[in-house]
């Protein structure tokens, strides 16, 4: 299956910085990719779902302007948390799905600290 | 729009006992049905899903679930438990067709095995 490589893998930062998560696509066309948020000991909850070369798509009560999302390329997909905050600090996931939506490739995942 | 709902939040159960960690879902049309495990401080891997033809599907290590559409129910079972299998389980939908379509997690089933 497709390989979604997402880094890092667990970041800390301190409050007020910018973090970015970056998911690539290996050997897929990932016009589509999905992030999610999981706290701790909870599910895995849509952010956005960001498509290739336009906005991306914010899921209500996700601000668009701390959660900036750029998906320039088929093979790149990027989620920025700006002026970052203790209650940020999260597991941040990056999916995406066959055409046919039988499959979900996973990112990692990246593991957020904020102090 | 579709929802799943994992009622157990947490299942004790005994080394070698049988298991069910039951998901329903809602929706308005048709969908995929998907099962994740997630182990301590990793991601989430497949498990099993249903996507059409026979109602029973399993996994190579001994689970299986049921899709059972009257009730709108994909509950995971296996006969024997083992202290590896301890984890966090999440039942997930998504719908069909053509578009990337995002999935949606239930908020997840705490396995733990004890000796």
């Amino acid at each position: 299956g497709a390989v979604v490589s997402q880094h890092p893998s667990w970041v800390i930062c301190k409050s007020g910085t910018s973090v970015k998560i970056e998911c690539r696509s290996l050997d897929f066309q990932a016009t589509t990719m999905f992030w999610y948020r999981q706290f701790p000991k909870q599910s895995l909850m849509l952010m956005a779902t960001s498509n290739e070369g336009s906005k991306a798509t914010y899921e209500q009560g996700v601000e668009k302007d701390k959660f900036l999302i750029n998906h320039a390329s088929l093979t790149l997909s990027t989620l920025t948390v700006t002026s970052a905050h203790p209650e940020d600090s999260s597991f941040y996931i990056c999916i995406t799905r066959g055409v046919r939506n039988t499959e979900a490739f996973f990112g990692q995942g990246t593991r957020l600290t904020v102090v | 729009a579709q929802s799943v709902t994992q009622l157990d939040s947490q299942v004790p159960v005994f080394e070698e006992a049988p298991v069910e960690l039951r998901c329903n879902y809602s929706s308005s049309v048709s969908v995929y049905l998907f099962w994740y495990v997630q182990y301590p401080n990793q991601g989430l891997q497949l498990l099993l899903k249903y996507l059409s033809g026979s109602t029973l599907v399993k996994s190579i290590n001994g689970f299986e679930a049921e899709f059972n559409k009257s009730q709108t129910s994909f509950h995971l079972r296996k006969p024997s438990v083992h202290i590896s299998d301890t984890a966090e389980y999440f039942c997930a939908v998504s719908g069909l067709g053509t578009g990337r379509r995002a999935l949606t997690f239930g908020s997840g089933t705490r396995l733990q095995v004890q000796p």
